[in-house]
């Protein structure tokens, strides 16, 4: 079975201070990890995925196999990421692509 | 760019009533997926399909079903609409291989 846990349900950071959002995962295969992101009034979008190991819109996430973890970094939080963050975790073509997702955790930036 | 577009974008409907809800996609996507969002619970899966005709269960299967009769479109079906199953749904599209979801704009169910 897959599974994804965030544990925070609510960021409430100001702006220019540092965030972190917390992922840990279960899955006994090979797993690919991703970040979606959902702003206000738009639909859910890719962020980013770990074997990609790219920095988008100053975030990065690192995968921990040890730890199982894939947590979310940003050095300096900006108003505009005020957003809805969900971690996924697919299996892969072994699982039949299923995409699982985590509970969400709502960042508020406040000036 | 990718579109995956839903049907509706609000419903409302009788308990025990049969409800469809319809996505498409319009980039040959091989799998596709339904979700419910709620609250605190986040996004989770009823049905999945990684072909035509094929379909699989996802986490809370109980009280869908689903139909992929051509490629582009996956049905998502309530045969008998109950209160709790009032919540956002997400359809979502995976290309064959590859590894980005493109999701539709959701559909707001309200079970009265």
């Amino acid at each position: 079975a897959q599974r994804v846990t965030q544990p925070e349900k609510l960021l409430s950071v100001f702006k220019g201070a540092p965030v972190e959002l917390k992922c840990n995962y279960s899955y006994s295969g090979s797993p690919e990890l991703f970040w979606y992101v959902q702003y206000s009034r738009q639909r859910l979008q890719l962020l980013l995925r770990h074997i990609s190991r790219e920095s988008i819109k100053g975030f990065t996430a690192d995968l921990n196999k040890g730890e199982t973890s894939f947590h979310l970094k940003k050095p300096f939080a900006q108003e505009e990421d005020s957003a809805m963050y969900y971690c996924a975790l697919s299996g892969g073509v072994a699982a039949g692509n299923k995409l699982t997702f985590g509970g969400g955790t709502r960042v508020l930036v406040k000036p | 760019d990718v579109k995956v577009t839903q049907s509706s974008r609000y419903l409302v409907k009788r308990t025990g009533e049969k409800v469809f809800l319809e996505c498409v996609q319009d980039m040959d996507h091989e799998n596709m997926f339904w979700y419910r969002q709620d609250p605190g619970l986040g996004l989770r899966l009823i049905y999945f399909s990684y072909d035509v005709k094929m379909k699989e269960k996802g986490d809370i299967p109980e009280g869908y079903s689903v139909s992929r009769e051509k490629k582009e479109r996956f049905s998502l079906i309530l045969e008998s609409a109950s209160t709790n199953q009032t919540s956002m749904y997400l359809c979502a599209s995976i290309r064959g291989g590859g590894t980005e979801a493109f999701f539709g704009q959701g559909t707001r169910l309200t079970v009265v």
